[in-house]
């Protein structure tokens, strides 16, 4: 069945500094994939997608770019910021049967400090 | 518009109790989903809705009940609360989904339940 592996964190990182978060997948076909975002007390919300091989998505400063031949989606951002602290979901939707099942990494927390 | 919305915020039950949590959203979306967030097991979902008048079973549905009362609200109920139901609960919603178009879920902003 469909996975997706991301590390768990939590990420600490000063102002400015450069952010990755690895995610990788396992699934059959043709995945479009997600990155959703949690700000503290919130639900998550879209942050970026791609639909297909070599697709990148960007949004707010931040990007991923699907990877087929490593089934990877890592989310890059060149200059963080503390309103980035938040938790980060790279997710991987299917349509089965008239709803959209997802499946969800466990989050990457990630701490910006001033 | 207020999306999706959800309430309580927060709740502490005594073990054996019922609650219901209530979700609407006002975006006209034919799908609806209840999950819950667990430390180091990202989101499973509970129960959902493809469209007004059917609900399924998700992942991890015992101990639950869901209502779709009509096509804006979607209810979760426990009936009987255990401390292992001590988690975060999300509804969310979507525009229904199909072939390889992949829509987009908006979340409410959770309920916080405690179970002792």
């Amino acid at each position: 069945g469909n996975s997706v592996t991301q590390m768990e964190g939590p990420v600490t990182l000063s102002e400015e500094a450069f952010l990755t978060i690895n995610c990788t997948y396992t699934a059959t076909g043709y995945p479009s994939l997600f990155w959703y975002v949690q700000y503290p007390g919130e639900g998550l919300q879209l942050l970026l997608k791609a639909t297909k091989a070599d697709d990148k998505g960007s949004n707010k400063g931040f990007e991923a770019t699907y990877r087929k031949e490593t089934t990877s989606f890592h989310l890059e951002k060149g200059s963080v910021q503390v309103s980035d602290s938040a938790v980060y979901f790279c997710a991987l939707p299917l349509n089965s049967g008239g709803y959209q099942k997802v499946t969800f990494g466990i989050g990457t927390k990630l701490q910006v400090i001033p | 518009n207020a999306g999706v919305t959800q309430t309580p915020k927060f709740q502490v039950l005594k073990t054996g109790q019922s609650m219901t949590l209530q979700c609407a959203q006002d975006m006209n979306h034919n799908s609806m989903y209840w999950y819950r967030q667990d430390p180091g097991m990202g989101l499973r979902l509970i129960y959902y809705s493809a469209s007004e008048g059917t609900t399924d079973k998700g992942e991890v549905p015992n101990g639950y009940n869901v209502s779709r009362l009509n096509k804006r609200e979607f209810s979760l109920r426990l009936e009987s609360a255990a401390p292992s139901q001590t988690s975060v609960y999300f509804c969310a919603s979507s525009e229904a989904s199909t072939g390889t178009r992949y829509n987009e879920q908006f979340f409410g902003p959770g309920t916080r339940l405690t179970v002792l």
